[in-house]
């Protein structure tokens, strides 16, 4: 089992530019969080989703910002016309269960976006 | 202040010390975790403690729960510098539906 496999580790786009995260979750988990962290602080929660849902997308800006998470292929959280203050490391969890399972989240290595 | 506080920000010790670091947080729980986040890297999950334990240990980790206090502590014994990390401590709401974490505790472990 791979774990939880986030792509690109490192992204930079331009200012106004689209951001294109993935993140494929552990073998066997049909739940994915996207966490969004900036320095020197904790994991902000921005969506929850299972296959083909989003359950939760409470932490998720209104505008510009959208997960998804297919039957088939990774989960994409898709950052649209960014700015500056997107730049930060953007965290994939997946599980077997939802939290309240007791059971733990596994993390990916997370993308580090900058936005020039 | 947020669910999920820790407590202190910064910790600095020496090796061979003990390290406690605290978690405070405010809503009912079915579970509280314990990550592990090394610099520039992913979380690594440390312990999980359901609402309906006290104490749980794993290895030098021992993890306290006073669900009256809403409240929980993580102790590390005999640190060691490679402990040198971000450690956060996050819940499952019983109303929710995700791990809510908190701003985390830097420990330095000095050789």
């Amino acid at each position: 089992n791979a774990g939880v496999m986030q792509n690109p580790r490192h992204l930079v786009r331009r200012r106004g530019q689209e951001a294109r995260l993935r993140c494929s979750p552990m073998k066997g988990h049909s739940h994915v969080y996207w966490y969004r962290q900036l320095p020197e602080e904790g994991l902000k929660f921005m969506v929850y989703l299972q296959k083909e849902n989003i359950i939760d997308e409470s932490g998720m800006p209104k505008e510009r910002f959208s997960a998804e998470f297919p039957k088939e292929g990774p989960s994409i959280l898709r950052i649209q016309q960014v700015v500056r203050g997107d730049s930060a490391a953007y965290f994939c969890a997946s599980s077997p269960n939802q939290p309240g399972g007791n059971t733990e989240a596994f993390f990916g290595q997370g993308t580090r976006l900058t936005v020039v | 202040s947020q669910q999920g506080e820790e407590d202190p920000q910064a910790l600095s010790i020496q090796e061979g010390e003990n390290a406690t670091m605290n978690c405070s947080y405010k809503t009912s729980i079915n579970n509280l975790q314990w990550y592990r986040q090394n610099s520039g890297r992913g979380l690594v999950h440390l312990i999980l403690i359901r609402s309906n334990e006290r104490e749980k240990h794993s290895g030098r980790l021992r993890v306290t729960l006073d669900t009256s206090k809403k409240s929980s502590s993580l102790l590390i014994t005999a640190s060691r510098a490679a402990d040198t990390a971000s450690y956060f401590c996050a819940t499952a709401e019983t109303s929710g539906s995700r791990l809510t974490f908190g701003e985390g505790t830097q420990l330095t472990v000095n050789p």
